[in-house]
């Protein structure tokens, strides 16, 4: 069964470094996203992301944040100058495309690390 | 703005009895909605949604679940719990229009099924 990766599972990093959260959606998929899950909270949207651009994001999204679909298969979410809250585990997602009637697919996430 | 609230932190349940699990929405518009599951240190796996039609929706691993309209409830149900079924359980809204649009997520339920 297909299904989206992602890479790697663990990354600690220093405060103010930047970072790359790698993510293979699956292959007829076209909607892209970025969720984010602090420990002990509930999964927050950060972007969703559609023929090469963003088509939605939210607050937590900031200028830090950016996405790239460098190839024809990776999504990418890099965050420029890390921060201590931005520790989290983070979700990767992809959907065929729909009227929003279609479920999200879901990695197994990225445990980010700040320190 | 659209929101999703699951009124229990944790439920408590036998194996062999029924469950229910509860969530509450509140969206501008018609919602589609979402149940997912999450097992530790696992991603999202996507149980069951309802888009139109039957209210009672049935879903993978034996759930299902029921929309109710008037009061704006989409509860999670099962006639018989099985130890397996312990993890967490997230409630998800998205506005009935646009495709990619993100999913809003309630702050989760944990399912205890004692044997």
């Amino acid at each position: 069964e297909p299904e989206v990766t992602q890479t790697p599972s663990h990354q600690v990093t220093q405060m103010g470094q930047e970072v790359i959260l790698r993510c293979v959606p699956i292959s007829n998929h076209l909607y892209f996203y970025w969720y984010r899950q602090i420990l002990g909270q509930k999964v927050e949207f950060l972007v969703s992301f559609y023929n090469n651009e963003i088509s939605e994001k939210s607050e937590i999204f900031d200028d830090q944040f950016s996405v790239e679909r460098p190839d024809g298969s990776n999504f990418t979410l890099k965050i420029r100058s890390t921060k201590l809250e931005d520790s989290a585990m983070y979700f990767c997602a992809s959907s065929v495309p729909g009227q929003g009637s279609t479920e999200a697919f879901f990695g197994q996430g990225t445990r980010l690390t700040v320190v | 703005a659209q929101s999703v609230a699951q009124p229990e932190d944790q439920v408590n349940v036998a194996e062999g009895n029924p469950l229910t699990v509860k969530c509450t929405y509140s969206v501008s518009g018609n919602p589609y909605l979402f149940w997912y599951v999450q097992y530790p240190n696992r991603g999202l796996q996507f149980l069951l949604k309802y888009i139109t039609g039957d209210n009672l929706v049935k879903g993978s691993y034996g759930f299902e679940a029921e929309f109710n309209k008037s009061q704006t409830s989409f509860h999670l149900k099962k006639p018989s719990a099985l130890v397996s079924d312990s993890a967490l359980y997230f409630c998800a809204v998205r506005d009935i229009g646009q495709a990619g649009t993100a999913l809003i997520f309630g702050k989760g339920t944990t399912l205890s099924v004692s044997s």
